[in-house]
């Protein structure tokens, strides 16, 4: 079966960085998404990689490891308006999303 | 005002009852989609429709139908509603001739079934 693998909660500090894993095995692979989601509010697209490597946007960086089936999501510079649920979702060979379940991240003063 | 706009954000019901809930997005886009999320669950698609004339099954379709009444608007339908449908239901977008394959996402309808 499909499946995406990603911590259910995390905890951090305002100023801090923090790094959010998702492991994923597929029926194929065209793509890896990271959204953000509010508590009550639609997700909204930070990120999509394809080809291995680190894509750099602002204060979030997202990692994509294809041969491990891995990426990660960096968030630096904490602030506490990140505080929200990151969705991890593979678009397989069928160009179908696999979504998880999404990682709830806290953050505190 | 939202590119993708959801009604009702909010609604309950008994079991048994017909709910429709609407979607109408102003993107332009053709790609549309049903997704429905629940607690601990990543979100499940439902039905997707690439134009006006293309409905296709989801991951979990059974207990519910669509349609696709222009290219702005697509309804979700529960012909009966049964307590288990109780979620976050949440329409959504894209552009073909996006190479990110990025979705738009409504603002969710909660539906609460009793």
């Amino acid at each position: 079966g499909q499946n995406i693998d990603q911590p259910t909660e995390m905890t951090a500090t305002e100023g801090a960085i923090v790094q959010i894993n998702c492991t994923y095995q597929t029926s194929g692979f065209n793509g890896l998404f990271w959204y953000q989601q509010h508590a009550g509010e639609a997700p909204t697209f930070l990120s999509y990689n394809v080809l291995d490597g680190l894509e750099e946007k602002g204060r979030f960086s997202s990692f994509l490891s294809r041969s491990k089936g891995y990426s990660y999501l960096l968030l630096k510079e904490l602030q506490m308006k990140d505080s929200a649920s990151y969705l991890c979702a593979v678009m397989d060979s069928n160009y179908q999303l696999i979504w998880g379940a999404g990682t709830k991240l806290i953050i505190k003063p | 005002d939202a590119d993708v706009t959801q009604t009702p954000r909010n609604r309950i019901t008994k079991t048994g009852k017909r709910i429709m809930l609407e979607c109408s997005q102003t993107k332009g886009h053709d790609r549309m989609y049903w997704y429905r999320q629940d607690p601990g669950l990543g979100l499940r698609l439902i039905y997707y429709s690439f134009d006006v004339k293309d409905i296709n099954k989801g991951e979990i379709s059974d207990g519910y139908s669509v349609s696709r009444q222009a290219q702005a608007k697509f309804s979700l339908s529960l012909e009966s509603a049964i307590p288990n449908q109780t979620a976050l239901y949440f329409c959504a977008t894209s552009d073909p001739r996006q190479d990110t394959g990025e979705l738009f996402f409504g603002e969710g309808s909660r539906l609460t079934v009793l």
